[in-house]
């Protein structure tokens, strides 16, 4: 069971870039890595998925190095609406839900 | 509109009481997936389901129950003998078990008085 550790908490300002970095040392060979945004008083929404190497899509980018023991979430130019909590998962694919583990997440705010 | 519902949003019950949430979901997903979310922690995984007339305990199974009848709901008993259900509890599922993504619905915020 991969565990991850992530920073409690980040700050920063509307248009800038944000790195949130993930630490999962003891990530499998057929581990995913998935970031999920919440926004309080809602479900957990999807942002991103990767294996190796890099992954962008509309909404982020997430960087994996060649060793996989961490993941960086790059968010391009935030706003306000930015601030959530940010969650980093390391799954197998058809592994057990329980295995599944959302911790406590990182909550990002962003100030004007 | 596909997507995931739960009802109700707010949920107040009195201390003894049993109390049922539910969750439909017209994605046509097989697993199902039960979360309880305490202020300002994660998500902790109660129950969940990968087929119809199949679930399985997750970490914080004790006091709730599920049942999986029909394809599309997932409904939660909260039980008097759970001990602290005061939570905000989510509902999610995703197409299969190969776990490409959760979709979750928007939550109930259940409140024991």
């Amino acid at each position: 069971l991969a565990k991850t550790t992530q920073p409690i908490s980040m700050d920063s300002y509307e248009g800038q870039e944000v790195n949130i970095t993930c630490s999962h040392n003891n990530i499998a060979t057929n581990d995913y890595i998935t970031w999920y945004q919440q926004f309080p008083s809602q479900g957990p929404r999807f942002i991103i998925q990767g294996y190796k190497t890099k992954v962008t899509n509309e909404v982020a980018s997430l960087f994996i190095p060649a060793d996989r023991k961490s993941s960086t979430l790059s968010l391009p130019r935030v706003s306000l609406s930015d601030t959530a909590v940010y969650y980093c998962l390391v799954a197998r694919p058809y592994s057990s839900a329980s295995k599944i583990i959302f911790g406590s997440g990182t909550r990002l705010s962003i100030r004007p | 509109d596909g997507g995931i519902t739960q009802s109700p949003k707010y949920l107040f019950r009195k201390e003894g009481q049993n109390v049922t949430l539910s969750c439909e979901q017209n994605l046509n997903h097989d697993a199902m997936y039960w979360y309880r979310q305490d202020p300002g922690q994660g998500l902790r995984l109660i129950y969940y389901s990968q087929i119809v007339n199949d679930f399985q305990k997750g970490d914080i199974a004790e006091g709730y129950s599920v049942s999986r009848e029909k394809k599309e709901s997932f409904p939660l008993t909260v039980t008097s003998a759970q001990k602290n259900p005061t939570a905000f509890y989510l509902c999610a599922s995703s197409w299969d078990r190969s776990y490409n993504e959760q979709f979750f619905g928007p939550g109930t915020r259940l409140t024991v008085l």
